[in-house]
């Protein structure tokens, strides 16, 4: 049983460039989020989604994208990356909100 | 939305003491609070959570209380050792057409000296 699983775990990109970080988790959840963690800033939401189909957004989703075509993925994009956009992203799943959610290992994403 | 406040930022203690992390927050209809555990390098951990509809809940050595009145929870550990030391960060659900958003705290640094 795999859990979360996160890739890459270490991307650099230049400003502008485009790149899609993936979440796959193999244990039928049905709420998936994805996070960005910065010094002295705790875990932000930046989308989440309670099923196939269907996705929102969280507390800092400017310059992200996401979908939901199966319950298994669910992949964040950078449309046009930003030196603000660097930091770590998890990605997290759960059975719903209201339970414990499992986190993805992480990716070191640096924009220069 | 939802606004989840963390203290202390740091924490330090010696080993065998007991270690209070406090947090507070905004949306009254909140109704789980989770704590997850995050070592350095590593991804959050949950340890343990409660929902509204209690006042306390235990397990084993960790603690967490919640006054609903006030809007305030907290993470207690007792008798600590080293390798409780982490980042622990408190989240709190919204309500209503933010109930699926878990709102996470700053996190404490928390270092249990030998």
């Amino acid at each position: 049983n795999a859990g979360v699983t996160q890739t890459p775990k270490f991307q650099v990109l230049k400003t502008g460039q485009s790149m899609t970080l993936q979440c796959a988790q193999d244990m039928n959840h049905e709420y998936m989020s994805w996070y960005r963690q910065d010094p002295g800033m705790g875990l932000r939401l930046i989308h989440y989604s309670v099923g196939a189909g269907i996705t929102d957004q969280g507390e800092v989703p400017n310059g992200y994208n996401v979908s939901r075509s199966t319950t298994e993925d669910f992949p964040l994009r950078l449309l046009s990356a930003a030196p603000s956009q660097t930091s770590v992203y998890f990605c997290a799943s759960g059975g719903s909100l209201n339970e414990k959610l499992f986190f993805g290992s992480g990716t070191q994403l640096s924009v220069l | 939305g939802e606004n989840v406040e963390q203290h202390p930022s740091t924490l330090s203690v010696q080993e065998g003491d007991s270690a209070v992390i406090k947090c507070t927050y905004s949306d009254s209809a909140s109704n789980y609070f989770p704590w997850y555990k995050q070592e350095l390098g590593k991804r959050p951990q949950l340890i343990i959570d409660i929902r509204s509809n209690v006042g306390e809940k235990k397990d084993q050595r960790i603690a967490v209380t919640l006054n609903k009145t006030a809007k305030h929870f907290s993470l207690h550990i007792t008798e600590t050792q080293p390798e409780d030391s982490a980042v622990y960060f408190c989240a709190a659900t919204g309500s209503g057409g933010s109930n699926y958003k878990l709102t996470f705290g700053k996190g404490t640094l928390l270092t249990v000296n030998p």
